[in-house]
């Protein structure tokens, strides 16, 4: 079945620092991406999304580049900030193939110091 | 715009109660999910409907767990009886389904359950 496998957290960096987390995925056919963000008391909400290969998703200063080569879809931030400090998913979903359900790894705790 | 609205936001309950999960989707969004998070397991989807059908609920983990989607606008997640192993936050979502290849989920504030 589908799987997504992200990086084992938590992840510690200070403001300004350089970010990626790394998320691999394994599914049939051509399934689409997301990084969900979730803020500490809150539900998850999108924070980007890409639907085929080579496509790039971005937000908020976040990156990610769909690989089909690779099945990856590493998040990426230039210059964190204190309020990036949020559990970041990665998750895809095989609409395609008729089912609605989105597949999320276990997530990734980013903590930003000042 | 209100988003996914969910009640209540927490809940103590002794062990062996029945407790009721509610969830207010968007409004005019067709599917309607129930995810639960723990920190063993992470985010699990328990059920799903599309049109207040149930769609896929192979993620309920056992028959003391029950939904329900009576209309278009409300939805029910029932424990009964209640176990302190599910204690959790239980998160309902809603999206519309699109033309493309992909529906983005929008995420209620969650209930954080808590069973003694």
């Amino acid at each position: 079945g589908d799987s997504v496998t992200q990086m084992e957290g938590p992840v510690t960096l200070s403001e300004e620092a350089f970010l990626t987390i790394n998320c691999t995925y394994t599914a049939t056919g051509y399934p689409s991406l997301f990084w969900y963000v979730q803020y500490p008391g809150e539900g998850l909400q999108l924070l980007l999304k890409a639907t085929k290969a080579d496509d790039k998703g971005s937000n908020k200063g976040f990156e990610a580049t769909y690989r089909k080569e690779t099945t990856s879809f590493h998040l990426e931030k230039g210059s964190v900030q204190v309020s990036d400090s949020a559990v970041y998913f990665c998750a895809l979903q095989n609409r395609p193939g008729g089912n609605e359900k989105l597949t999320f790894g276990t997530g990734t705790r980013l903590t930003i110091i000042p | 715009d209100a988003g996914v609205i969910q009640s209540p936001r927490h809940e103590v309950t002794e062990m062996g109660q029945e407790v009721t999960l509610r969830c207010k989707p968007i409004s005019g969004h067709d599917y309607l999910f129930w995810y639960r998070q723990t920190m063993m397991r992470g985010l699990e989807l328990l059920i799903y409907f599309n049109n207040n059908v149930p769609i896929d609920d192979s993620g309920m983990p056992e028959d003391r767990f029950s939904a329900k989607m009576p209309n278009a606008s409300f939805s029910t997640l029932k424990i009964q009886p209640s176990e302190p192993r599910d204690s959790a936050v239980y998160f309902c979502a809603s999206s519309l389904a699109g033309t493309g290849n992909s529906d983005t989920q929008y995420f209620g504030p969650g209930t954080r359950l808590t069973v003694l």
